[in-house]
């Protein structure tokens, strides 16, 4: 089993909708959680933590259930800035040291068409 | 220069030759980590680096050489390199706390073995 898994589509929507992606991970003892987006042929950049009760920014809502180890990322009012890969990330503190062991997902591809 | 750079940004080299990779971060951060990204897999984690201190190698060949000098630059020094290994090289640093790490990128470099 993946550690991280996602969908990796490709997620194909029109301006305006709204799409869901969801990603489940492996290891219990992870501790903090992530979406990264990436746009083609860039790095990496961090999109929104995701906390235990759930969060928001703007028109990203995103949610995590511990107990299924599943984390989701709803994007309404979908735009044509929003095409990009979406990835999901779990963070875990291994043997209690300061420093954070990032795990990634192979990411969501989403396009975004007029 | 703001952020984190990586040069050189695209690299085109034989597999009997010895380049480095180089990446400056100038976020005063305290770790720095290698990701290699291949087409279609995702990110994986090569080292980290965390106040100058090796602490993590996640079964990387040995013709990957990494190499921190200080906690603002981080190496990769590459020799004997296969096809294979031809991929996107991402830098990362971060300022570790207890619970939370966000990890910054570089543009990466692209590589190409021949």
């Amino acid at each position: 089993r993946k550690e991280v898994e996602q969908d990796p589509g490709p997620f194909n929507v029109p301006e305006g909708a709204t799409v869901a992606f969801n990603c489940t991970y492996s290891n219990s003892a992870s501790q903090s959680f992530f979406w990264y987006r990436q746009d083609c042929r860039k790095e990496p950049k961090l999109l929104m933590s995701v906390y235990s009760s759930g969060n928001e920014d703007g028109r990203f809502t995103a949610q995590l259930n511990r107990a299924s180890q599943y984390i989701s990322l709803l994007i309404r009012d979908s735009k044509l800035s929003d095409s990009a890969t979406y990835l999901c990330v779990v963070s875990l503190h291994a043997g209690g040291t300061s420093y954070g062991k990032l795990t990634f997902g192979q990411g969501t591809i989403l396009t975004v068409h007029p | 220069e703001t952020g984190v750079t990586q040069t050189p940004r695209h690299l085109v080299m034989g597999m009997t030759n010895k380049k480095s990779l180089k990446c400056e971060q100038h976020l005063g951060h305290n770790a720095m980590y290698w990701y290699k990204q291949s087409a279609k897999k995702p990110l994986e984690l090569m080292f980290v680096y965390s106040l100058e201190e090796r602490v993590e190698n996640n079964s990387v060949p040995s013709r990957f050489s990494p190499e921190c000098p200080n906690s603002s630059h981080l190496f990769l020094h590459l020799h004997t390199l296969q096809p294979e290994d031809s991929a996107l090289y991402l830098c990362a640093s971060s300022q570790e706390r207890s619970s939370y790490n966000e990890q910054f990128f570089g543009p990466g470099t692209r590589l190409t073995v021949l």
